[in-house]
């Protein structure tokens, strides 16, 4: 199985602020990867496919990057709303896995 | 509302439970859907696949869970089922259908939870 592990797991940041979560695979996934947010008590939302394309509807501020085994998610200007809980997920081969999550609070 | 679980509730180690996951926008038959599970405070575990029916319903399960667990289709009723068998108190978690889109999930139901517990 392919192990997904996020760093950190919790951030608090200002508004504002630029804010990266870093997901590294145990064994390359070219660039099957996607990125969702989890606001509480809410069902996953997808944020970022194929590693780096934004979801349609999906605000600007946020952005991927990575091949291989190491992607970011960048939020570029913090916004309130933006408080919630963030997965990476590798789409690559089965079983389909998920890192651990960064919850992301705002100060 | 996209997708509509139900059929959650308090089982007994053991016990045997169906979720079901309708669409009212989707011609279900069309596309590959799983489910995802998400224990109490903790993060997201893949349960399952069905792939669409162009490709035979076939079937992919999480190690956790195959041998116990079968996902299902009806058509008549545009709906997916989970059959969740010999539950373990490891099983409690809110149970989500997905909506695959390339080899992502576009859509989600609101999730149904399932406790196992005696």
């Amino acid at each position: 199985d392919i192990q997904m592990t996020q760093s950190p797991s919790s951030v608090s940041a200002s508004v504002g602020d630029r804010v990266t979560i870093t997901c590294r695979a145990s064994q390359g996934i070219s660039i099957w990867l996607a990125w969702y947010q989890q606001k509480p008590g809410r069902a996953p939302k997808l944020l970022i496919y194929a590693a780096t394309s934004l979801q349609s509807g999906v605000p600007s501020r946020f952005s991927g990057s990575g091949s291989g085994t190491d992607f970011t998610l960048t939020i570029s200007g913090l916004q309130p709303e933006d408080l919630a809980t963030y997965y990476c997920q590798q789409a690559n081969s089965f079983p389909l896995t998920f890192g651990g999550g960064t919850k992301v609070e705002i100060k | 509302v996209h997708l509509l679980e139900s059929g959650g509730g308090l089982v007994q180690p053991g016990g045997s439970l169906r979720l079901s996951c309708a669409s009212s926008e989707f011609s279900l038959s069309d596309h590959y859907m799983d489910w995802v599970r998400q224990a109490p405070g903790k993060g997201l575990e893949w349960v399952g696949r069905t792939r669409n029916k162009a490709n035979s319903y076939t079937t992919e399960y999480a190690a956790s869970v195959k041998g116990r667990f079968i996902i299902s289709r009806d058509d008549s009723e545009n709906s997916l089922y989970l059959q969740m068998n010999s539950l373990k108190t490891e099983d409690t978690a809110i149970y989500y259908c997905a909506k695959v889109w390339g080899s992502y999930y576009d859509y989600w139901g609101q999730g149904t939870l399932v406790t196992v517990s005696s």
